[in-house]
């Protein structure tokens, strides 16, 4: 079995900061590894996600993940924040040959404020 | 094109009622997933469907809850005499199969409510 701790419930932050999510990981096999992002009435869209390769992923809006194996962690950073970045960030986990069942975390909600 | 869909998008009934809520995929996706999310928690998984056949209904979380895809397109969530506990947001996805790097693609939930 999988699990995901997000330890942030909520983040604030200024327009034009930086801003890094924490996801940690638990499995007992080898996993692929998603954030998923929910914006206001809208519903969950994959930003990016880890299969193999390099450890640092990127999405096209700036966002980045790096998978750290060692620390079972895959943390999803921006170096500058939009107010349109506000939303619920959700990172998953699933392993290969799994059915591609996701395991969530409990999400973390960024603000972005002016 | 047309994303997920799933009516109603808000249900509220009565504690010990029957409740239908319905997923249309994305044309085309073979496998569909049902997720639940409570309050202040990330979506839970209930079953998936490649297909017509359930591949995986472990998440269920008792005999009250029960999903079809007859056709392997439209799916049905029925929940039996609806306990105030089944209040959640269920939320349904699909893709183009059920190889596990593929992303999902996720409607935009129906809001159950039980009193």
């Amino acid at each position: 079995a999988q699990s995901v701790t997000q330890l942030d419930s909520q983040v604030p932050v200024f327009e034009e900061a930086p801003v890094e999510l924490r996801c940690n990981y638990s499995s007992s096999v080898s996993v692929y590894l998603f954030w998923y992002v929910q914006y206001p009435n809208q519903g969950l869209q994959l930003l990016l996600k880890y299969l193999s390769g390099s450890t640092l992923v990127e999405s096209i809006n700036g966002f980045e993940a790096e998978f750290n194996k060692s620390q079972t962690s895959f943390h999803l950073r921006k170096p500058s924040v939009h107010i349109s970045d506000t939303a619920e960030y959700f990172c998953a986990v699933t392993p290969p040959g799994g059915g591609n069942k996701l395991t969530f975390g409990t999400g973390t909600q960024l603000k972005v404020e002016l | 094109g047309a994303g997920v869909s799933q009516t109603p998008s808000n249900k509220v009934t009565e504690k010990g009622k029957y409740v239908e809520l319905r997923c249309d995929p994305i044309s085309g996706h073979t496998a569909l997933y049902w997720y639940r999310q409570s309050l202040g928690q990330g979506p839970e998984f209930l079953i998936y469907f490649q297909g017509t056949g359930a591949a995986d209904d472990s998440g269920l979380p008792n005999d009250r809850f029960f999903a079809v895809r007859p056709e392997g397109s439209v799916s049905t969530l029925k929940i039996q005499r609806t306990e105030r506990g089944d209040s959640a947001v269920y939320l349904c996805a699909s893709s183009p199969d059920r190889v596990a790097y593929n992303e999902q693609f996720f409607g935009p939930g129906t809001r159950l409510t039980v009193l």
